[in-house]
């Protein structure tokens, strides 16, 4: 079946790290790709995502490349803020199905 | 425009209790969802609604857990009775149509416990 897997967290850094959370996954075909946002105490945002091979997603200053060779769509930013501390999530979609398939999630903890 | 809607946010019941929560989508979004997160994963999705008929329950454990989309607007999850391992983030999601690349908007979720 299809599945996402990312890098346990939490993943601790100072303001204006670079960051990369790392995600892989395995699918039966070509999905799309997405990264998903919980900050603390609300709902679940798109962040970004990439349709097809080599998209290149991007947001708010973060990016992820979709790899069909590595089967990888990993997260990064060039530096972090504070408000960046999130939980963060990557998945995948079949169009046809609409239904999101999640990895188990990053906390990502920014500190001043 | 309106977001997700979800009602309550936090609930605690005894194991086999009754519990039902409540989702309200973006006007017009044809589409449904009802996600469970369990505390430390990601969310796993329960049941799926393209207007009110059922898309996919295949991840519902149907001897517990019931959902209804009365009219393709309003939504209700329940579970009857409940189990310790039912604890956790129950997250309604809508899109504005099956298929294509469609964005799903989250609500803010109800968290369960379960004592």
């Amino acid at each position: 079946g299809n599945s996402v897997t990312q890098m346990e967290g939490p993943v601790t850094l100072s303001e204006e790290a670079f960051l990369t959370i790392n995600c892989t996954y395995t699918a039966t075909g070509y999905p799309s790709l997405f990264w998903y946002v919980q900050y603390p105490g609300e709902g679940l945002q798109l962040l970004l995502k990439a349709t097809k091979a080599d998209d290149k997603g991007s947001n708010k200053g973060f990016e992820a490349t979709y790899r069909k060779e590595t089967t990888s769509f990993h997260l990064e930013k060039g530096s972090v803020q504070v408000s960046d501390s999130a939980v963060y999530f990557c998945a995948l979609r079949f169009n046809a199905g609409n239904m999101l398939t999640f990895g188990g999630g990053t906390r990502l903890m920014v500190k001043p | 425009e309106a977001g997700v809607a979800q009602s309550p946010r936090y609930k605690i019941i005894e194991k086999r209790q009754s519990v039902a929560f409540w989702c309200n989508p973006i006007s017009g979004h044809a589409t449904l969802y009802w996600y469970q997160q369990i505390l430390g994963q990601g969310p796993k999705l329960l049941i799926q609604f393209q207007n009110n008929g059922v898309v996919d329950d295949s991840q519902l454990p149907k001897d517990r857990f019931s959902a209804e989309r009365l009219k393709g607007v309003d939504s209700t999850l329940k579970i009857q009775p409940a189990k310790l391992e039912d604890s956790a983030v129950y997250l309604c999601a809508s899109s504005l149509e099956r298929g294509g690349t469609t964005e799903a908007f989250f609500g803010q979720g109800t968290r369960l416990t379960v004592v």
